[in-house]
């Protein structure tokens, strides 16, 4: 079965400067990686994909991850970061079978300050 | 195109007491699940369903029971609510649950168990 790491529970970055988010995965076969997002009280929204296409995945709001099999790594990244993006962010890996189940990493909360 | 209701937003038990949580989708969707959040947990897959009439359970079903009579409506129902369901239950859906495809969350049902 796939797990996520998800390497920092907290990152804090100024306005403007870059985002790195990190994770990591245990798999063995190719997976399908996924980061999704929760704004506070919200519920969680698809940032982007990874199903074994193009190994660098650009997503919604400036957001991309690269996978990384040589690492075992799905970091999410974003040049510049913006209020708006404050959020927990989670890495999240499929386990396919006689039903795709999602498995979550335990979330990254993005603290973004002026 | 309303996408995933979930109802109550909030809820307060005691111990003991039932309750049904309520899921609904206007998207057609074959594939709908559970999932309960905790603080440093992520989100945890409590059941699943791949179509009208079979549910199967996910990594923390205990205590929760689901039916799926219709396409759209997926309920969770707790009999005999413990202070360890006190969560945040977000329902989710997508097309078919047999590959990488994108999944729709609720925003979300708070409970608190006393």
């Amino acid at each position: 079965a796939q797990s996520v790491t998800q390497l920092d529970s907290h990152v804090s970055v100024s306005e403007g400067t870059p985002v790195l988010l990190r994770c990591n995965y245990s798999s063995s076969y190719s997976p399908s990686l996924f980061w999704y997002v929760q704004h506070p009280n919200k519920g969680l929204q698809l940032l982007l994909k990874y199903t074994s296409a193009a190994t660098l995945v650009k997503g919604i709001n400036g957001f991309e991850a690269e996978f990384k099999k040589s690492e075992t790594s799905f970091h999410l990244t974003k040049p510049s970061a913006h209020m708006s993006d404050a959020a927990e962010y989670f890495c999240v890996g499929l386990n396919t079978g006689t039903a795709s189940k999602l498995t979550f990493g335990t979330g990254t909360r993005l603290q973004v300050t002026l | 195109n309303a996408g995933v209701t979930q109802t109550p937003k909030f809820q307060v038990l005691k111990t003991g007491q039932s309750m049904t949580l309520q899921c609904a989708q206007d998207m057609n969707h074959e594939y709908m699940s559970w999932y309960r959040q905790d603080p440093g947990m992520g989100l945890r897959l409590i059941h699943y369903s791949v179509g009208a009439g079979i549910t199967d359970q996910g990594e923390v079903p205990n205590g929760y029971n689901v039916s799926r009579s219709t396409t759209e409506d997926f309920p969770l129902r707790l009999l005999s609510a413990a202070p360890s369901q006190t969560s945040v239950y977000f329902c989710a859906s997508s097309y078919s649950g047999s590959g990488a495809e994108t999944q729709y969350f609720g925003p979300g049902t708070r409970l608190l168990v006393l």
